[in-house]
C-alpha cells in the first residue's frame, strides 16, 4: 500500500509568515510523529499523536509551533511567524501503534528567507 | 540521560571495504536498537534492529554488534558498495518498556568510493 506522504515537498516563505505542513500517514497506523532535521543534523523529535491526542508535545521548540490530527489520520504542523532558524526538513512518520516501527515520509523542506 | 552519541560524523570507504559506525547510549531503559538508512531527498527507512538479549544480528551484508555492559552498539557493512552511500542513523528505543521515547543519533554520512 501507499507509504507516508507529506506536502508540500518544498516550501519557501518569508520571515514572519505562517506555514502549514501536512502529513498523510499509512492507513491504519494509529501513531504519528513529527521530527525536524536541520542541515547535517540528526532527527529532533517534535510531537507524537496516538489517535487524535498528543500525549507528548515536549519537543515543540516554542509556542509558535503547533500540530493537530483529525479523524485519526491526517496531521498538520503549523509554524506561526516563521523565523530563519525554522529552516529545516520536517519529517513525519507513522507506526501501527506507539513504539512500533516507524515509517517515514519524504519530508517537507522549509526555507525561511 | 537521553542522549545517543554516534560517530563518526562522516566516513569515506573504498568499495569492498567494511565501514563501521558506532553508537553509545546512557539510559538502560532502552531495549530496542534500530538503524535507519536515509538517501538524499528521502525519509529514513529502517535497515536492521537488535534487542539487547543478543550480541550480534546479521541481515545480508549488514551486521549489528551489541555490547550491553558498555552500552554501545555498532553497524558494520560487509563488501560495501557505492549504492550503500547514504546517511545512517542509530537509535535507542524503549520499545518494550514504558520509559520515554525513541532517541536518534546525529547521523553518519557514508560515502563508498568506486
Amino acid at each position: 500500500g501507499a507509504g507516508v506522504s507529506q506536502s508540500p515537498s518544498n516550501k519557501v516563505t518569508e520571515k514572519g509568515k505562517d506555514v502549514e505542513l501536512r502529513c498523510d500517514p499509512i492507513s491504519g497506523h494509529t501513531a504519528l510523529y513529527w521530527y525536524r532535521q536541520s542541515l547535517g543534523q540528526g532527527l529532533e523529535f517534535l510531537i507524537y499523536f496516538q489517535g487524535n491526542s498528543a500525549p507528548d508535545k515536549s519537543g515543540l521548540p516554542s509556542d509558535r509551533f503547533s500540530a493537530e490530527r483529525t479523524g485519526g489520520s491526517v496531521s498538520t504542523l503549523t509554524i506561526q511567524r516563521t523565523q530563519q532558524e525554522d529552516s529545516a526538513v520536517y519529517l513525519c512518520a507513522s507506526s501501527l501503534s506507539y513504539q512500533e516501527t516507524q515509517y517515514f515520509g519524504p519530508g517537507t523542506r522549509l526555507l525561511v528567507l | 540521560q537521553q542522549q545517543v552519541k554516534q560517530s563518526p560524523q562522516s566516513l569515506i570507504v573504498q568499495k569492498g571495504g567494511i565501514p563501521i559506525i558506532n553508537c553509545a547510549y546512557e539510559n538502560t531503559a532502552f531495549d530496542y536498537f534500530p538503524w535507519y538508512q536515509q538517501f538524499p531527498g528521502k525519509g529514513p527507512a529502517l535497515l536492521i534492529a537488535i534487542r539487547p538479549d543478543v550480541s550480534e544480528k546479521k541481515e545480508g551484508r549488514f551486521t549489528i554488534s551489541f555490547n550491553k555492559s558498555a552500552k554501545q552498539f555498532s553497524l558494520h557493512i560487509m563488501d560495501s558498495q557505492p549504492g550503500d552511500s547514504a546517511t545512517y542513523f542509530c537509535a535507542a528505543d524503549p520499545r518494550y518498556s514504558s520509559a520515554s521515547k525513541i532517541i536518534f543519533g546525529s547521523g553518519t554520512r557514508l560515502s563508498i568510493r568506486p
